[in-house]
Parts: C-alpha cells; sequence; structure tokens
C-alpha cells in the first residue's frame, strides 16, 4: 500500500464550482498536512497548512483533516480559471523544520470558463 | 516576498558528467532540502540539511549524490557522474523553525 494516495485525475469543472480533492494516507504517524499548487514545469507552492485534524479556512480554500479515517481534503469554492493546476497533497510525521514530506501523486484540476 | 531561488533553470550534461544545482534559500530559514520530480511522477524527497550536515536521506540519494552549504547562503546538489534516470525537475526547499517548507521553481535537469 502506498504511504499516500491521491487521484491523478484530470478533474474538470465548470467556472464557479466547488471542488473537492482528496488524499488518504496509510501512516498514522503523520501529524502535519499540507496542499501545495504546482503549475506546470514550476515549484510547488504552498496553499493549506495544517497539524492534526480539524479544518482550516483561508479565503475561498478550506482544508480538512480527519485522522481518525487517514483522510485530508482541499475545497475551493467559487473555482476560477486560475485555479487550474496540479494540486499536490504532502504530510510529515514531524513539524515542517525537520521531518521530510511524503507528497501524493498530485491532482490535475481544470477550471472552464 | 522572500523566495527560493534556484540556478539554472535548466541544464543539459551528457551522462557521466558531474553537475552541481544551486539554490539560495530564504535569508533566516535554517532546514534546507532537495527534492527531485521525474516528468510525470510524484515529488520525492532527496535530503534534509540542518547545521551544516544531512539529518535524513532517502533510498534515491546514494554516494553519487552530495550536498553542501558552502558559504552560509548557497546550497548546493552535486550529482557526481549523471545517469540517464537522472533527468528531472530538481526542487530546492526551506523552512524556519516550526514553518512550513518553501520551494524554489526548480533546475530541469536532462541527461543525454
Amino acid at each position: 500500500q502506498k504511504e499516500v494516495e491521491q487521484d491523478p485525475g484530470p478533474l474538470s469543472v465548470p467556472e464557479g464550482a466547488i471542488v473537492s480533492l482528496n488524499c488518504t494516507y496509510s501512516n498514522s504517524a503523520f501529524q502535519y498536512f499540507m496542499w501545495y499548487r504546482q503549475y506546470s514545469r514550476k515549484g510547488p507552492e504552498l496553499l493549506m497548512y495544517t497539524y492534526s485534524s480539524g479544518n482550516k479556512e483561508d479565503g475561498r480554500f478550506t482544508a480538512q483533516v480527519d485522522k481518525s479515517s487517514k483522510y485530508i481534503s482541499l475545497f475551493i469554492r467559487d473555482s476560477q480559471p486560475s485555479d487550474s493546476a496540479t494540486y499536490l497533497c504532502a504530510m510529515s510525521k514531524t513539524s515542517g523544520n525537520t521531518g521530510k514530506l511524503i507528497f501524493g501523486q498530485g491532482t490535475t484540476l481544470q477550471v472552464k470558463p | 516576498e522572500p523566495e527560493v531561488t534556484q540556478t539554472p533553470s535548466h541544464q543539459v550534461t551528457q551522462m557521466g558528467q558531474e553537475v552541481i544545482l544551486r539554490c539560495v534559500p530564504i535569508s533566516n530559514h535554517l532546514y534546507f532540502y532537495w527534492y527531485r520530480q521525474i516528468l510525470g511522477q510524484k515529488v520525492e524527497f532527496l535530503v534534509s540539511f540542518y547545521n551544516n550536515e544531512i539529518s535524513e536521506k532517502s533510498e534515491i540519494f546514494d554516494d553519487q549524490f552530495s550536498v553542501e552549504r558552502p558559504d552560509g547562503s548557497n546550497f548546493t546538489l552535486k550529482i557526481r557522474s549523471t545517469k540517464l534516470e537522472d533527468s528531472a525537475m530538481y526542487f530546492c526547499a526551506s523552512s524556519g523553525a516550526n514553518t512550513e517548507a518553501f520551494f524554489g521553481q526548480g533546475t530541469r535537469l536532462t541527461v543525454v
């Protein structure tokens, strides 16, 4: 079983839709959970950073962590064409300063005008 | 806004040659990382570096790889004898105490 699983998509939605992106993981030692956005041939850009279970909201983005189910989600409200990118989940057993990040495969999102 | 800077953006090298990829982390960060992403595959951890030594490395980071912080600002990744399968995007990242990791824009390495 892979440590982090993420459906690669592609996921295509109309502008204004609510997007739900998800990852599952197998290692219960993961404590820190991140979502990165990556445009083609560019570096990952941090969107959300959460610790343990719960919700975190930042503008149109909401991150959810359910440690009991080993399941994390990213919701994008009022999606825009500029949100079209690959979204990577990443997780760590320790805080970002000393731990390595384990990434999911990434989900490619296309938001159509 | 502070950012991680990587040079060059694209490097083409012949198989067997040595390459050095360069990174300037965010200035007050203490922890430094290299990751790679083979085309179409996931981002993979290579190595983490703190206090002038490697703190963790992956199975990918074998004897052909080395890292160095030569002058207090640059952070380099050296591949001694490149192989075709080393072709990938290489990302440098840095983080401060109790902060998340920020990534550079990457160096695309093509081994021919």
